[in-house]
């Protein structure tokens, strides 16, 4: 069936460091992703978000990129600090017409002081 | 509102009791969606609703999961007879649309079955 999967359930970065979170999609005609950021006994927050007609999309400290070819979607985090600790999910909805997100099982940040 | 409230934060119950969830979504968005996450896990589509119908309930376990929503607004998501299976956390979203819009997420329930 479709998914949406990552490649590291943790990742351990340094403050200061950039953060590096990976997802693989397996829908080529999936056309919106999204990268949510969930804090412990919080719901899910929207960070940033693309489309499928752009590569790359930055925001305040965070960029996607979407790369179609390999199905492949990245949150790059610059200068992380300890408030990034989270867990990360990235989703992707279907193509356009439709609602549902499909989310992953999300990976760990860990910022270390 | 500001943004997605939900009701009760936290939830304990027994075993075959029945549980009744809220969710506020952000006012003007006609889309609602009721998700589940289990510890650890990501989030499971439950039930879909877009004003006051709910073309999408595939998602909902068992016929003890039902949902309404009224107004346009508020929704609410019963479980009937609970098991422990049940436990988890219960996010609400809501989006101004359905077709690739943003889904913006509540707090969430934590329900606990004993």
């Amino acid at each position: 069936g479709e998914s949406v999967g990552l490649h590291l359930p943790t990742l351990s970065v340094q403050e200061g460091d950039n953060s590096i979170i990976n997802c693989a999609y397996s829908n080529s005609a999936s056309d919106y992703f999204i990268w949510y950021k969930q804090e412990s006994g919080k719901g899910p927050q929207f960070i940033i978000d693309i489309r499928s007609n752009m590569d790359k999309r930055q925001g305040q400290r965070v960029t996607v990129l979407l790369n179609k070819t390999v199905k492949h979607l990245s949150l790059q985090i610059a200068a992380t600090q300890p408030g990034d600790s989270a867990v990360y999910f990235c989703a992707e909805t279907l193509p356009s017409g439709t609602y549902k997100y499909i989310f992953g099982t999300g990976t760990r940040l860990k910022v270390l002081a | 509102g500001a943004g997605v409230s939900q009701s009760p934060s936290n939830k304990v119950t027994e075993k075959g009791k029945d549980v009744e969830l809220r969710c506020d979504p952000i006012s003007g968005h006609t889309a609602l969606y009721w998700y589940r996450q289990s510890l650890g896990q990501g989030l499971e589509f439950l039930i879909y609703f877009q004003g006051n119908s709910a073309p999408d309930k595939s998602g909902l376990p068992s016929d003890r999961f039902s949902a309404e929503r009224t107004g346009g607004s508020v929704s609410t998501l019963t479980i009937q007879r609970t098991q422990q299976e049940d436990s988890a956390v219960y996010l609400c979203a809501s989006s101004l649309g359905p077709r690739g819009e943003t889904q913006y997420f509540g707090p969430g329930t934590r329900l606990l079955v004993l």
